[in-house]
């Protein structure tokens, strides 16, 4: 079975400096989504960033981009600059594929809180 | 476009009373999921339909649980008896399989608490 994993529990960051979260999964598969979600305190997740496992480009939106590394099962997110907004849970995610019978069962790690001091 | 919505947003119950938690889908979508989230076990998908059918419930933790989708743009998620041990953050998510990317949208959860 998929597993992912975010070993940071809690992060925290200075306004307008940047901090990376981290993420490692297990799957035996070549084809698979990646993401990142947020969850303020109001509870709604909320995409942040995907990355699909076939790109070998990284994803990036704005102040946020990842570091996907598929040999490694590693998929780091990065914000730039910061801001109290930011302040969330933090939860990465797997999708085995977007397709069949294992469509949006998603996997998600156990997620980091991420701090934002101003 | 409106999101997910739920309701309620709260719940407080005594533990043996019935629970119905409620779901309106994203309009066009035909993927609609049930996730429960708690301190111990995270986020746990529970099951979920596709054109109101459900595909996948092996993730309801026992017969107390039951799902239903009348039709596109309603579901419920009902326990009976409730439990102490239910109390959580249930959401309810949707997608349209055909936009392949996999993206989730998600209700704002109903936070239920079992006294």
């Amino acid at each position: 079975a998929q597993t992912v994993t975010q070993s940071q529990p809690e992060m925290s960051v200075q306004e307008a400096e940047t901090v990376t979260l981290s993420c490692t999964y297990d799957t035996s598969e070549s084809d698979y989504y990646l993401f990142w979600y947020k969850q303020p305190p109001s509870r709604q997740m909320i995409l942040v960033i995907r990355q699909e496992a076939y790109k070998q480009q990284n994803a990036t939106e704005n102040r946020f981009s990842v570091n996907f590394q598929k040999a490694a099962k590693s998929f780091s997110l990065k914000i730039s600059d910061s801001q109290l907004g930011d302040a969330a849970m933090y939860f990465c995610a797997y999708l085995k594929d977007a397709g069949g019978t294992s469509y949006g069962k998603l996997t998600f790690g156990q997620g980091t809180i991420l701090t934002v001091h101003p | 476009d409106a999101g997910v919505i739920q309701s309620p947003r709260h719940e407080v119950t005594e533990m043996g009373q019935e629970v119905t938690l409620r779901c309106k889908p994203i309009s066009g979508h035909d993927y609609l999921f049930w996730y429960r989230q708690t301190m111990m076990r995270g986020l746990e998908l529970l099951i979920y339909f596709n054109n109101n059918v459900p595909i996948d419930d092996s993730g309801m933790p026992e017969d107390r649980f039951s799902a239903k989708m009348p039709n596109a743009s309603f579901s419920t998620l009902k326990i009976q008896p409730s439990e102490p041990r239910d109390s959580a953050v249930y959401f309810c998510a949707s997608s349209r399989r055909d936009s392949n990317t996999g993206e989730l949208f998600f209700g704002e959860g109903s936070r239920l608490t079992v006294l």
